[in-house]
């Protein structure tokens, strides 16, 4: 079993849709939890990141984390067209204090037709 | 602020030849990171350096893959030798000492082993 789970989709949605994607993990540790977007031949770029259990909101973005059920997500309203990448989760545990290294999903692929 | 710059954009070579990367990160960030990023999955850490001093490489496949930062900013990754399933994006990100939850990501290199 994966530590993290992530549907790979593809997602296709209506422009002005409102998205949620999501991940599941099963390490315990897993106490920063963050989403990237990629575009296609290009790095993640970091969207957000949440410390814990919570929602933080940005803008058109919303991030859930439910620690108990082990399950992350990420709203996106009013989608648009330049919201059409793929959306990565990531998660990091608490550990060694020198230790940056991520776990990713897979990854979902989103495209939002106009 | 430039980002991180990584070079060649794409390279192919035979199995069994070698390869080197280079990357650049972002002006004064200790935390060098180099993920594996094989097609339809999410990066994986290869090799974190903390300056020039090596964090995590547990996952470094050692008997082919090397990777330096000699003088704690531009950082090298090699394969020697290249396999077919070595065919991936190499990831180069960056992050300010500590702060291992901001990850910046350069564009990548995409190499095709034949």
């Amino acid at each position: 079993q994966k530590e993290v789970e992530q549907d790979p989709g593809p997602l296709s949605v209506p422009e002005g849709a409102i998205v949620s994607l999501n991940c599941t993990y099963s390490n315990s540790a897993f106490q920063y939890f963050m989403w990237y977007r990629q575009y296609s031949r290009k790095g993640p770029e970091l969207l957000m990141y949440t410390y814990s259990s919570g929602n933080k909101e940005d803008g058109r973005f919303t991030a859930q984390v439910d620690k108990s059920s082990k399950y992350i997500s990420l709203f996106i309203r009013d989608s648009q067209p330049s919201d059409s990448a793929t959306y990565l989760c990531a998660m990091r545990a608490m550990g060694s204090s020198n230790t940056g290294k991520l776990i990713f999903g897979q990854g979902t692929t989103l495209q939002v037709k106009p | 602020e430039a980002g991180v710059a990584q070079s060649p954009r794409y390279k192919i070579i035979e199995k069994r030849q070698s390869v080197a990367f280079w990357c650049n990160p972002i002006s004064g960030h200790a935390t060098l990171y180099w993920y594996q990023q094989i097609l339809g999955q999410g990066p994986k850490l290869l090799i974190q350096f903390q300056n020039n001093g090596v964090v995590d490489d547990s996952q470094l496949p050692k008997d082919r893959f090397s990777a330096e930062r000699l003088k704690g900013v531009d950082s090298t990754l090699k394969i020697q030798p290249a396999k077919l399933e070595d065919s991936a994006v190499y990831l180069c990100a960056s992050s300010a000492r500590r702060d291992f939850t901001s990850q910046f990501f350069g564009p990548g290199t995409r190499l095709t082993v034949l």
